[in-house]
């Protein structure tokens, strides 16, 4: 699996738009990048899923540049509510020896 | 859809006991992937079921088993259990396993 690298942490405010960059410069052709956003004491949730340019839902966009080697997430008009730990995940489901890494996440919170 | 449900939420054993969690994934799904999740340690990956085989494992000794029925749903079990297990479970489910996964709300077990 490629290796993601993701800041640590971010803040910022209510109503801002949030951008979070994930490097992946080893990805590998297959792969596809996923963003998960994870509240204290609950599961992950899934939040977005791409493989190249511009993936965009109801909750949030993916950017994916055309080298594929980063990608980055937008959270539009955050609230107090989007406080929480952010994943990036890059890998090609699935295969016999496929297995999840998930990386230390960016903390983002938002202050009112 | 229901999502992912699991039982018990919470759970407290003595050292040298074992344990037995269940997850009922998301309906229609064949994969089952359970993590560990510590704040030291991170989100780890445990094991995953695919139609009733383990079809991948991560890198946890052998107390650590699990299985999965027709119906897909899954149990875990961690036999002798020791201090350093306290962490919450959780279970996800995905139709055909890889990145998209859906997470169930995990349950904290406390070993004392």
């Amino acid at each position: 699996l490629a290796k993601t690298t993701q800041p640590i942490s971010m803040d910022s405010y209510e109503g801002q738009e949030v951008n979070i960059t994930c490097s992946h410069n080893n990805i590998a052709t297959n792969d596809y990048i996923t963003w998960y956003q994870q509240f204290p004491s609950q599961g992950p949730r899934f939040i977005i899923q791409g493989y190249k340019t511009k993936v965009t839902n109801e909750v949030a966009s993916l950017f994916i540049p055309a080298d594929r080697k980063s990608s980055t997430l937008s959270l539009p008009r955050v609230s107090l509510s989007d406080t929480a730990v952010y994943y990036c995940l890059v890998g090609d489901p699935p295969d016999s020896n496929y297995q999840l890494i998930w990386g230390a996440g960016t903390k983002l919170i938002i202050k009112p | 859809k229901a999502g992912v449900t699991q039982t018990p939420r919470y759970l407290i054993k003595t050292r040298g006991q074992q344990v037995t969690l269940s997850c009922s994934p998301i309906s229609g799904h064949r994969s089952v992937s359970w993590y560990q999740q510590t704040p030291g340690q991170g989100l780890q990956f445990l094991f995953e079921y695919f139609s009733e085989t383990q079809r991948n494992k991560g890198n946890f000794p052998g107390r650590f088993s699990g299985r999965q029925f027709s119906n897909s749903r899954s149990e875990m079990n961690v036999s002798t259990l020791e201090l350093g297990d306290s962490a919450l479970y959780l279970c996800a489910s995905s139709s055909r396993g890889g990145l998209e996964q859906y997470f169930g709300p995990g349950t904290r077990l406390t070993v004392t």
